[in-house]
Order: structure tokens, then sequence, then C-alpha cells
């Protein structure tokens, strides 16, 4: 069974610039979150995905934003990019019940200068 | 709202001598409890999780936890730690009925001499 797929693996973009990073989840799951990772921050929870529907929203402005595919693909995207949104963005599937482990990718690291 | 605390950011251990990593959440309930692993350049794997049932559980490569409800803790042990176990470990909780939002402590990194 293939794993979590995230695209691009690396990423550099400037300050007021917008960037899409993909999420391909393991077949059959149906949830897709999002994670931010900075080494001041750790792992702050961006939002979650179930069914093309948003069930789940963490703390972020409204710059960042997601959707999920019938495929259960899923997207985000942040707009009017900041120095400070420089981390590693991590994927992670499951088959959406709480009780169910994350099955994360590789994360997309992106670096805005 | 959830919460919880990895009181030791770095942890230097020797191979072959023992390991415990602190954990301790806070939450109305028992929460479900979950213990990652990262390595350098990777995504996340699952070490172990616990929701009902007997308070010590075993996990993939050597580790256990043990849940102590009095105490708010969720402490990740090996026996025996090997060089390959080098990583940051994190503790993670999910309300129950919360669907898949976890809440992640800030990670212990640990450094294996020989």
């Amino acid at each position: 069974k293939a794993g979590v797929t995230q695209t691009p693996r690396y990423l550099i973009k400037t300050r007021g610039q917008q960037v899409t990073l993909s999420c391909s989840p393991i077949s059959g799951h149906r949830s897709v979150s999002w994670y931010q990772q900075t080494p001041g921050q750790g792992l702050q929870f961006l939002f979650e995905y179930f069914s093309e529907t948003q069930r789940n929203k963490g703390n972020f402005p409204g710059r960042f934003s997601g959707r999920q595919f019938s495929n259960s693909r899923s997207e985000m995207n942040v707009s009017t990019l900041e120095l400070g949104d420089s981390a590693l963005y991590l994927c992670a599937s499951s088959s959406g019940q709480a009780e169910e482990k994350l099955f994360f990718g590789s994360g997309t690291q992106l670096s805005v200068l | 709202a959830q919460s919880v605390t990895q009181p030791d950011i770095h942890i230097t251990v020797s191979e072959g001598a023992s390991l415990e990593l602190r954990c301790n959440y806070s939450y109305g309930a028992t929460p479900y409890l979950f213990w990652y692993v990262q390595s350098p350049g990777q995504g996340l794997q699952l070490l172990l999780k616990y929701f009902s049932g007997d308070t010590l559980v075993q996990g993939i490569k050597g580790f256990e936890a043990e849940f102590k409800r009095s105490q708010s803790s969720f402490n990740l042990r090996k026996p025996s730690v090997h060089w390959s176990d080098a990583a940051e470990y994190f503790c993670a909780v999910v309300a129950p009925g919360g669907y898949q939002k976890v809440t992640f402590g800030t990670g212990t990194k640990l450094q294996v001499i020989p």
C-alpha cells in the first residue's frame, strides 16, 4: 500500500506570494489533516477534512485554507506569504476516527524569503 | 481545551541504557493518548496508543508506555536504547469524539551516545 504522498518536497517563495501544497492520502482513508511544524512552535494543527468537508480548524489566520477532493486528495493554500510561514508542512491521513492513528507524509519544507 | 506538556526538550542517554520520556496532559476526562517518533527529515510514525483498558501498553521497536490517571501522565519507556532510537518523540492527545484534531506536545529530542 502506498503511503501518504506530499508534493512538492521543497518550496522557496517570496513574501506576498501564494503557495499550494498537495497531499495524497493512503488509499481508502477519508480523513486528511494538515500540521505546521516549526522549531519554535512545534506541531500546530491547521485543519482536518473528511469526505470533502472541513471538520476541524486550528487557530490560523484566514490566509491558510484547504480543500479536499472526491478522491480524498487534499490541497492547502497559503496566500500573501509572510516570513513566519516558513515551516515544514505535514499532511496526515487516517480513517477519521479519533482513536485511530495518523499516517504522516514526509512533509513540504516551505521557505519564505 | 486539551494540552500536552513534555518537560524535557533534550535527553542524552548511552546506548544500552534505559529511557523514560515524560508526558503530562491536561483534559477534563481521559483523552486518547499517543506517542509518535520523528526521524530527521521525515514525517511522524506512531509508536503506541492508549484509549482504554490495560494501562501499560506495548508499542513497536520495544517501547512501552504507562497511563497514570492520578498523575495525568503517559510516560514512554524503553529498557535498552539502541543508536537507531535517536530521534524526536512527540506525545499527543485527542479528545474522544474530537475526530482527528490532535494536540501534540513540543517534543523531546533524544540523543544516543556510544
